[in-house]
């Protein structure tokens, strides 16, 4: 069965320091992996996806994220937050065809000023 | 902007009470979603269908959760005779299945709706 793991429940840090969220997957055949970001109140968007190809991915609002297969995992980073980065992120994980997805916990993100 | 629309997007409820959820997808896609999320946990997935037909379903969908979409449009979620840990934000997507196969079939989400249980 496929499963993501969030290790960070939250995370704080300085407007303009750089950030990086993690996440580690398990999953049987090649992955399409998924960042999403949700703000209070409002549904998930798509930050960023990975299929095959280039392991290092660009998405919106700045975001990267780095495929590494030998860790199974797909880390988001930001050279530098802004004050409007402050949500809660979700790692994602999902078959060809992508019928459904299986979500980690998701990781809160604070940025202090 | 037409994106995903869901309604209503607060909904309280007394235990026992039966509710019922709308999602208005994308109007060109195929593909919706329900899934649920709790406090403090990412979503789950709980239904899809493709045009009108259901084709999968969680085990986390109980005999008192129903949903349909039966014109292939807009879906409706139902929970009979509700309880305390039916309380979540139901959240739904839609998404464009290219039959051809191949392709990715991104996921746009809803707005959800926040069910509360009393």
């Amino acid at each position: 069965a496929q499963s993501v793991t969030q290790p960070d429940i939250h995370i704080t840090v300085s407007e303009g320091a750089s950030l990086e969220l993690r996440c580690n997957y398990s999953y049987g055949a090649t992955p399409y992996l998924f960042w999403y970001v949700q703000s209070p109140g409002q549904g998930l968007q798509l930050l960023l996806k990975y299929f095959s190809g280039d392991t290092l991915v660009q998405g919106i609002k700045g975001f990267e994220a780095e495929f590494k297969r030998s860790q199974s995992s797909f880390n988001l980073r930001k050279p530098s937050v802004h004050w409007s980065d402050a949500a809660e992120y979700f790692c994602a994980v999902g078959p060809f065809g992508n019928e459904k997805l299986t979500f980690g916990t998701g990781t809160r993100l604070t940025i202090i000023p | 902007d037409t994106g995903v629309s869901q309604d209503p997007r607060h909904k309280i409820t007394k235990r026992g009470q039966n509710v019922t959820f709308r999602c208005d997808p994308i109007s060109e896609h195929n593909r919706l979603y329900w899934y649920r999320q709790t406090l403090g946990q990412g979503p789950e997935f709980l239904t899809y269908f493709q045009n009108e037909a259901q084709l999968e379903k969680s085990r986390l969908l109980s005999d008192r959760f129903s949903a349909e979409r039966p014109k292939g449009s807009f879906s409706t979620l139902e929970i009979q005779r509700t309880e305390q840990g039916d309380s979540a934000m139901y959240l739904c997507a839609s998404s464009l299945a290219k039959l051809a196969g191949g392709t990715y079939n991104e996921q746009f989400f809803g707005p959800g709706t926040r069910l509360t249980v009393l």
